[in-house]
Order: structure tokens, then sequence, then C-alpha cells
């Protein structure tokens, strides 16, 4: 099973501010990576996936980068609204895994 | 408007069984494959089993040992878990997912049902 780590465990920022996320795997997972947000008691919502691609109607302060065993999640300037956790999601060994999440809270 | 809607959730005693569902609208059902995921209370979310569109490719966590069953009826558009042997531990919110075409990452998810396993 391919584990993904993600860091920091919590990133305490203000709005406007730029975030980075890490997501390491344990094996390389080629580009076959997925991020998504997710708010207490909503559903997830995917942001990127195949590493670099925004999902349909996700904003561009949004963008991914990474393959093999690297990738960042990049928020270029924090809106109220995306204070929030987030997760890596690897696709390219079954059993699927996730990170074990990202909470990016108000400084 | 794409919804998927998750019902079936609630108490259950250690050991006992549970069949949650999912009702999916607004898109071709019997197009895409879908998935089970879950959050129990203070931890991140867990993958737990996809299904492909005709039901021909089944995959599930190592962490379920055999204990809980996929399946979909295309005619109802709808998604199930059947769960067996339930633990403690099982206690979550379960999410369905849609399987994006050609990518099959989760693009599309349910607000989730409640399980609660205790005595």
């Amino acid at each position: 099973e391919i584990v993904l780590t993600q860091s920091p465990a919590t990133l305490s920022l203000s709005p406007g501010e730029r975030a980075s996320l890490s997501c390491r795997a344990s094996q390389s997972v080629g580009s076959y990576l997925a991020w998504y947000q997710h708010k207490p008691g909503q559903a997830p919502r995917l942001l990127i996936y195949d590493a670099s691609n925004r999902a349909t109607g996700i904003p561009a302060s949004f963008s991914g980068s990474g393959s093999g065993t690297d990738f960042t999640l990049t928020i270029s300037s924090l809106e109220p609204e995306d204070f929030a956790v987030y997760y890596c999601q690897q696709r390219s060994n079954w059993p699927w895994t996730f990170g074990q999440g990202t909470k990016v809270e108000i400084k | 408007e794409v919804d998927l809607v998750e019902s079936g959730g609630g108490l259950v005693q250690p050991g006992g069984s549970l069949r949650v569902s999912c009702a999916a609208s607004g898109f071709t059902f019997s197009s895409y494959s879908m998935n089970w995921v879950r959050q129990a209370p203070g931890k991140g979310l867990e993958w737990l089993s996809f299904i492909s569109s005709t039901s021909r490719t089944i995959y599930y966590a190592d962490s379920l040992k055999g204990r809980f069953t996929i399946s979909r009826d295309n005619a109802k558009n709808s998604l199930y878990l059947q769960m067996n042997s339930l633990r403690a531990e099982d206690t979550a919110v379960y999410y369905c997912a849609r399987g994006m075409n050609s990518h099959y990452y989760m693009d599309v998810w349910g607000k989730g049902t409640t399980v609660t396993v205790s005595s």
C-alpha cells in the first residue's frame, strides 16, 4: 500500500497570504495524484487531478505541481473560504490511499 | 443538477450488519464508476471501495478484510455498501463519490451518512 505523507499538519496563515502544502508518496505514483478540499459538515471537493489539472469550476488561485513522489498544492492568495482541510490522494496503485490531511487555519 | 444522496446510516451493535445506500441523480449513473469513502471522528478521509460502471471491476481497502461488499443497481441509479461484522472503529461518516470519466478521481460527492457502532 502506498503511504502519502502530508506536511505540515497545520498551516496558520492570514487571508491574502500564499499557502504551500506538501504531499510525499512512499513510492512513485507518476502523476496520478489528486487534491481535495474538505470543510466540516460538507462534501469533499475535488480541486486538482493528475497532479496539476484544475477540476471544473476551481479558481486559478489553486495550482498543483510535482510528479513521482513529491507534490505541492499552492494557493496563491488565501480567501476566507479557503480555510479548510486539504487531502492528497493517489490512484496509481490499488488500494487507493489518502494523505492524513493538512489543516489551513486562520492566523 | 448532479447529486448524490446517502442513506441508511444509524446506530448498530458491534458484530451487527448495516447496508448504506447512495441515490444518484442528474447524470447517467450507468456510465460512471463509483466509490465509498469514510471519515471516522477526528480522523482523515479513508478510501474504502471502487466499483466500475458495469460492476465488472471491484476493489477494496485492505483494512476491510472482506467484511464490506460494494454493489450497484444501474436500473435504480443506486450504489450500496453492505457492512458486516461491524466494529467500533467502523464508526464514521460514509460518503459515496462518483469517478471522473477517463480519470477515475472522485469529482462528485454526497454529504454522507453517519454510522455509529456501539452497544
